[in-house]
């Protein structure tokens, strides 16, 4: 069935370290799998996406890392700011192929100054 | 930079009354969906749209649910009688292709007393 869940509900980082966000998945045959941040009050905000021909993704800042041995997605922010204090989801795509994105539960990142 | 808006950004209304959010989707772009939030919860979908009729819909997405895009612009979702249950924020998206990014507007809060 369909099971994009996240480990942590919840994690803190102090400004100037590292995040690390995980995310597990169930559907082996999903192939795209996307990360959005979510500001309070906000719609979610596209942070970076990984097609499952890779296994890793760089952007400013941000790297996901996808395993899909075990079925396992991870969004590293390096650095953490501030500003990255959001909601974090995980989502993939529907293998129906019918373009329906399915979102994990959401991790909260607290940067502690 | 071309957003995703959303109107009404809060509505509240009495159980049993209809309810109609709308939304201006990216001009160039060719897939819709709706997405709901409720307090505190994961994105689900509700319903994704392409080339003027629903190319899927979610088990949320009953009769009580309709959507539409009248003008070549707006797309609208409706809930024909609410109920407490529809208490939540109201996510339009729309993205260029049927995979890659979504972009979502900033939402609609719907209250129903």
């Amino acid at each position: 069935g369909e099971n994009v869940g996240l480990h942590l509900p919840t994690l803190s980082v102090q400004e100037g370290d590292n995040s690390i966000i995980n995310c597990a998945y169930s559907n082996s045959a999903s192939d795209y799998f996307i990360w959005y941040k979510q500001e309070s009050g906000k719609g979610p905000q596209f942070i970076i996406d990984i097609r499952s021909n890779m296994d890793k993704r760089q952007g400013q800042r941000v790297t996901v890392l996808l395993n899909k041995t075990v079925k396992h997605l991870s969004l590293q922010i390096a650095a953490t700011q501030p500003g990255d204090s959001a909601v974090y989801f995980c989502a993939e795509s529907s293998p129906s192929g019918t373009y329906k994105y399915i979102f994990g539960t959401g991790t909260r990142l607290k940067v502690l100054a | 930079e071309p957003e995703v808006t959303q109107t009404p950004s809060h509505q509240v209304t009495q159980m049993g009354q209809e309810v109609i959010l709308r939304c201006v989707p990216i001009s160039n772009h060719l897939y819709f969906y709706w997405y709901r939030q409720i307090l505190g919860q994961k994105v689900e979908f509700l319903v994704s749209f392409y080339n003027n009729e629903i190319s899927e819909k979610s088990e949320i997405f009953d009769d009580q649910f309709s959507v539409e895009r009248p003008d070549g612009s707006n797309f609208t979702l409706k809930i024909r009688s609410t109920k407490l249950e529809d208490s939540a924020m109201y996510f339009c998206a729309s993205s260029v292709g049927g995979t890659g990014e979504l972009f979502f507007g900033e939402g609609s809060r719907l209250t129903v007393l």
